[in-house]
């Protein structure tokens, strides 16, 4: 079975510009989650989809960023215009079921912005 | 709200030490629990999970956690440290009905020859 899969692994872009992350969860799972990690802090939670919708998004830090799941497969996190401090680690986590659930990981997609 | 303390942010234990890394929990109701390791360049494994069974829980590479509601902890342990033990290592909780983890800061272990 395939894990979590993110792409891009790396991203460095200007401040202004837009960028585009993707997440492929594993096949089957209902529920997706992204989470970001700033440099030298923790890692927190942004949101998360059930299948197309959006369960829970109180962790987006602003409306800059914009998550889709279109047909409740893969989702993207777009970054526009992107700032200084959107730099970090962007994971992304499926998991089949609610609750005690075990969330599986993607590696991250690592985002420096200049 | 919930919060996830680590205490220490690095750790270093010599080859075949005990490694003991900590992990405080505040939360108005008993929480799931969850250690995740990130090893150099990959995403976040599941170590080992507590969900209100056992409270001594075991889980891969050797690793296990004891749950201690008194002490509102759920510190990691293993009896022997390995070299490729050398990694990030963060705890997290999770309400009972909730969705979202809520992260510690990490403890990076480093194994010493």
């Amino acid at each position: 079975e395939a894990g979590v899969t993110q792409f891009p692994s790396h991203s460095v872009i200007e401040k202004g510009q837009t960028v585009t992350l993707r997440c492929d969860p594993i096949s089957g799972h209902d529920n997706l989650y992204w989470y970001r990690r700033v440099m030298g802090k923790e890692i927190k939670f942004l949101l998360h989809f059930v299948k197309e919708s959006k369960q829970d998004e109180s962790g987006m830090p602003n409306n800059r960023f914009l998550a889709e799941r279109t047909g409740g497969t893969y989702s993207t996190l777009k970054v526009q215009p992107a700032e200084l401090e959107d730099s970090g680690v962007y994971f992304c986590a499926s998991s089949r079921g609610q609750n005690q659930e075990t969330q599986y990981f993607g590696p991250g997609t690592r985002l420096l912005v200049l | 709200a919930q919060s996830v303390t680590q205490l220490g942010s690095h750790v270093s234990v010599s080859e075949g030490a005990l490694v003991l890394l900590r992990c405080n929990y505040s939360s108005s109701v008993p929480p799931y629990l969850f250690w995740y390791v990130q090893y150099p360049n990959q995403g976040l494994q599941l170590l080992l999970k507590y969900t209100s069974a056992a409270t001594l829980v075991k889980g891969i590479n050797g690793f296990e956690a004891e749950f201690k509601k008194s002490e509102t902890s759920f510190h990691l342990t293993k009896p022997s440290a390995h070299m490729s033990d050398a990694a990030e290592y963060f705890c997290a909780v999770r309400l009972l009905y909730g969705q979202n983890f809520v992260f510690g800061p990490g403890t990076r272990l480093s194994v010493l020859p």
